[in-house]
């Protein structure tokens, strides 16, 4: 099972918007509404951001927010702050293990 | 307030097997599937496979040959060990509490580092 495909780096002045992407396979992404997407801090655990491509779980910003279409997941993080630099994940059941296969990863930076 | 602590040995051989622990604090133990995840340094993340409370597991293709994750309902604690360690094996294995049949990990433990080397 290969990882799923995000961008290596994306960045943003602070308030500005920036949508992370996440490209998958019709055996993935694009068949099943369980990807879920997580923020990791240098030298911390991930944390949750998003569940079931668009379900903010109690505590996260409404700044952030999922979207899918196809075979390609998005997370927007609006109104950038300096405190969303780190790297983010995408996770994406798969029906071939029944077990979530993550993405590359991108680095978001703050300018 | 769910809380995951794990523990294990952090430097092990080529060919040793590693063994890790997680223990559940909070919430429920028989609601949730209960996961591992590893991270080698510097790269992304690795699903290892995942237990819920009846036993049942999934495994990661790559890794179920080497694999055996259990649990303890006794103690809120769920365990992994993978044989025949290599340098490849070299990451930070974490825990987490997974929402079944969804690949979602609500909570993460805090992330052992594990090094195999001579």
């Amino acid at each position: 099972q290969s990882a799923l495909t995000q961008p290596r780096s994306v960045s943003g002045s602070p308030g500005q918007s920036v949508t992370l992407s996440c490209t998958g396979t019709s055996g993935d992404v694009g068949r099943y509404n369980y990807v879920s997407w997580y923020q990791q801090h240098p030298g911390k655990a991930p944390k949750l951001m998003m569940s079931d491509v668009s379900q903010r779980p109690s505590g996260v910003p409404d700044r952030f927010s999922g979207s899918k279409s196809g075979n390609t997941a998005s997370l927007t993080i609006s109104g950038l702050q300096a405190e969303d630099e780190a790297d983010y994940y995408c996770c994406s059941y798969t029906g071939s293990y029944k077990l979530g296969v993550f993405g590359t990863g991108t680095t978001v930076t703050v300018l | 307030q769910v809380h995951l602590e794990q523990w294990g040995a952090g430097l092990l051989q080529p060919s040793e097997t590693l063994s890790l622990t997680c223990a559940v604090y909070g919430g429920s133990f028989t609601a949730f599937f209960w996961s591992w995840i590893r991270q080698p340094p510097g790269k992304g993340l690795e699903w290892i496979g995942e237990i819920n409370h009846n036993g049942a597991t999934n495994y990661n293709p790559s890794l179920k040959s080497r694999l055996t994750i259990s649990l303890d309902t006794s103690k809120n604690q769920f365990s992994l060990n993978l044989t025949s360690m290599t340098a490849a094996d070299t990451a930070v294995y974490y825990c987490g509490r997974g929402l079944g049949g969804r690949s979602t990990v609500d909570y993460w433990g805090q992330g052992i580092l594990v090094t195999v080397s001579s």
